[in-house]
């Protein structure tokens, strides 16, 4: 396994719309989080997932934005009608939650641009 | 809520000078964890060294170490011996029990040939 994947690495789109980016995380990994990163700014928190259950969202998250893992394994975040403030970074990370793991392994990020 | 600062936006040092990049929380939570992430120009983000609240001695990992003050809220990274490779933007980063990271702006960092 060569750690979490993203895809695309780079998406451009018009404003309104609809965007889907995909994540696959670490093959064992039960937990995947998805994370978004404004230029100049750390990476701010927008929700995770336990297995299939999405456990939290945050207030970030818009209704225009959902987010999926089926059957536990990649996780699939759309962006419906975009905007020009929805231009960032989306990065996804997995871990492994036990008793004493917790780090979180990130991907590479997808590059989202709304013209 | 909880917060993390960094103060410094952006240092440079000479290639094999030791720098140190400061970082201060804000938490109510008495068990938690403290993370300096790395993020390269154009490449992924990475664990650089973590630090679990409940332990006193301060983490090390080769020329990266931390400073972790408790009680002031502070968790400086110092990187000795700096290499052109530790040319990034470090991310000081807090977890709670709900594992969500949340993370500071970040200090670019350039070292110099």
């Amino acid at each position: 396994d060569t750690g979490v994947s993203q895809n695309p690495r780079h998406k451009i789109t018009k404003r309104g719309q609809n965007v889907t980016f995909r994540c696959d995380p670490i093959s064992e990994h039960n937990r995947l989080y998805w994370y978004r990163q404004t230029l100049g700014q750390g990476p701010e928190f927008l929700t995770y997932f336990q297995n299939e259950a999405q456990l939290e969202k945050s207030r970030l998250l818009s209704d225009r934005f959902s987010a999926e893992r089926p059957k536990g394994s990649f996780s699939t975040l759309e962006i419906q009608r975009t905007e020009q403030g929805d231009s960032a970074m989306y990065l996804c990370a997995s871990s492994l939650q036990g008793r004493d793991t917790y780090e979180q392994y990130f991907g590479p990020g997808t590059r989202l641009t709304v013209t | 809520a909880q917060t993390v600062t960094q103060s410094q936006p952006e240092m440079s040092v000479q290639e094999a000078e030791t720098v140190t990049l400061s970082c201060t929380y804000d938490t109510s939570e008495s068990n938690y964890y403290l993370f300096w992430y790395k993020q390269p120009p154009s490449r992924q983000m990475i664990l650089v060294i973590r630090q679990e609240a409940y332990k006193q001695q301060n983490a090390t990992e080769n020329r990266f170490s931390v400073n972790f003050q408790k009680a002031a809220k502070s968790f400086s990274l110092k990187i000795s011996d700096s290499q052109l490779g530790d040319t990034a933007m470090y991310f000081c980063a807090f977890m709670n029990r709900d594992d969500k990271i949340i993370f500071g702006k970040g200090t670019r960092l350039h070292i110099l040939p």
